[in-house]
């Protein structure tokens, strides 16, 4: 079974340039998540898709950051403009069934390899 | 908001201990929590994922036990192996949100 698929892996580029994430989750997961992680910090969650719909975006900077999922299947996660601060790995992660489902395999959150960004 | 803290922060133990992870939660109103591991350069690999009813589950040398009322979790880790170097991190998902909450992880050191 293909894992989480992410492009680009390592991306750089000054501040106040724009740079987009594309996602592709696992074949059939209705849930993608979008996680924003920096250096030395555990991962947190940027936005949530259950099929195409948001269900929580409530920490993502949306005067500068955007995301959908078109379909839904793929992601597409965009900065515009980039800060310094925004450096760090942006890891997409998909889950089969969505919240409140309590069967267990369904409910393993799958990550991909992350796309690293450094802004200078 | 659900707040999630991982001790030790780093660990240094030489091949053959068996160590143990200690993750606690503040809201203990989850229905699962999972257990990561994360190696340089790298995105999450899921090792192991417990159910809110479920007091532990085991995998290989795994072994991951869960007490939700009092919010803890621990990962325990029999003869560790240089191969286990790596950070864990803990993720409870929680009822009232809908993501996994991370902490800051453990990073695991383990010498030949």
């Amino acid at each position: 079974e293909a894992g989480v698929a992410q492009s680009p892996r390592y991306k750089i580029i000054e501040k106040r340039q724009s740079v987009a994430f594309w996602c592709n989750p696992i074949s059939g997961h209705a849930t993608l998540y979008w996680y924003q992680q920096i250096l030395g910090q555990g991962p947190k969650l940027l936005i949530q898709f259950q099929n195409n719909g948001v269900v929580d975006d409530s920490q993502l900077p949306k005067d500068r950051f955007s995301a959908e999922r078109l379909k839904g299947v793929d992601s597409t996660l965009k900065i515009q403009p980039a800060k310094l601060e925004d450096s760090a790995v942006y890891l997409c992660a998909s889950s089969l069934l969505g919240p409140g489902f309590s069967e267990s395999s369904g409910n393993t959150i799958y990550f991909g390899e992350g796309s690293w960004l450094t802004v200078v | 908001k659900q707040e999630v803290t991982q001790i030790p922060a780093a660990l240094s133990v030489p091949e053959g201990e068996n160590l143990v992870l200690n993750c606690s939660f503040t809201d203990s109103a989850i229905y699962n929590l999972q257990w990561f591991r994360q190696d340089p350069g790298k995105g999450l690999t899921s090792l192991l994922l417990i159910q809110s009813s479920q007091r532990e589950q085991t995998s290989g040398r795994l072994n991951a036990s869960l007490d939700k009322s009092s919010g803890r979790s621990t990962l325990y880790i029999a003869a560790s192996q240089p191969g286990d170097s790596a950070t864990y991190l803990c993720a409870p998902h929680s009822n009232s949100g809908y993501a996994l909450n991370f902490g800051k992880g453990t990073s695991l050191l383990v010498t030949p």
